[in-house]
């Protein structure tokens, strides 16, 4: 089974500051790591993931993910964030063979301060 | 526009009252769940369906059913709400059930049981 921890329950930052958003995982298996972003009163989406091959991700809205297969993290980060960047930030894991679950990390609130 | 739509968005109900939420998905999508969040809990799933006639437990089943007759259409249905039920609720619908594929979320339905 996989299991996920994201190590910073709230975030804030200023705006045009780098974030870094922090997720460790968990498996015994090879992974799919995912990041989604939850703007206020709104559903997921889809932020970013990594199936295969290169490591460094990268995702809408200026977004980029490390997949860090030694240390087994999956951290977010941005250069430059903005005001509009505020949301929720979720990562996900999932085993990469069939009928796998998705177990989703416990979120980082994500804000941003002018 | 492809969507999963949700109704309704906000439902405050009592202990006891059968209810259902509406999940609908216009991509012909195989795969369809449901999610609920909770503060520090992260989502967790409740059921899913990889096709018509075809559903399985997720995480945290007890007190909730679901059914899948149409392909389109997921509904969530609490045949006895108790207030531990009172949650945020996401459907979600992806083309099949591996994560190589984009999970859609619907925008939530955030439920009240006293």
């Amino acid at each position: 089974a996989q299991s996920v921890t994201q190590l910073d329950s709230q975030v804030p930052v200023f705006e045009e500051a780098p974030v870094e958003l922090r997720c460790n995982y968990s498996s015994s298996v090879s992974v799919y790591l995912f990041w989604y972003v939850q703007y206020p009163n709104q559903g997921l989406q889809l932020l970013l993931k990594y199936l295969s091959g290169s490591t460094l991700v990268k995702g809408i809205n200026g977004f980029e993910a490390e997949f860090n297969k030694s240390q087994t993290s999956f951290h977010l980060r941005k250069p430059s964030v903005h005001i509009s960047d505020t949301a929720e930030y979720f990562c996900a894991v999932s085993g990469t063979g069939g009928a796998q679950k998705l177990v989703f990390g416990q979120g980082t609130r994500l804000t941003i301060n002018p | 526009e492809a969507q999963v739509t949700q109704n309704p968005r906000y439902l405050i109900t009592v202990t006891g009252k059968k209810l259902t939420v509406t999940c609908s998905q216009n991509m012909n999508h195989e795969y369809m769940s449901w999610y609920r969040q909770d503060p520090g809990l992260g989502l967790r799933q409740i059921y899913y369906s990889m096709n018509v006639e075809v559903t399985d437990k997720g995480d945290v089943p007890e007190g909730y059913k679901v059914s899948r007759k149409e392909k389109r259409n997921f509904p969530l249905i609490l045949e006895s709400p108790s207030p531990n039920q009172t949650s945020l609720y996401f459907c979600a619908s992806s083309l099949s059930g591996s994560w190589v594929n984009e999970q859609f979320f619907g925008p939530g339905t955030r439920l009240t049981v006293l």
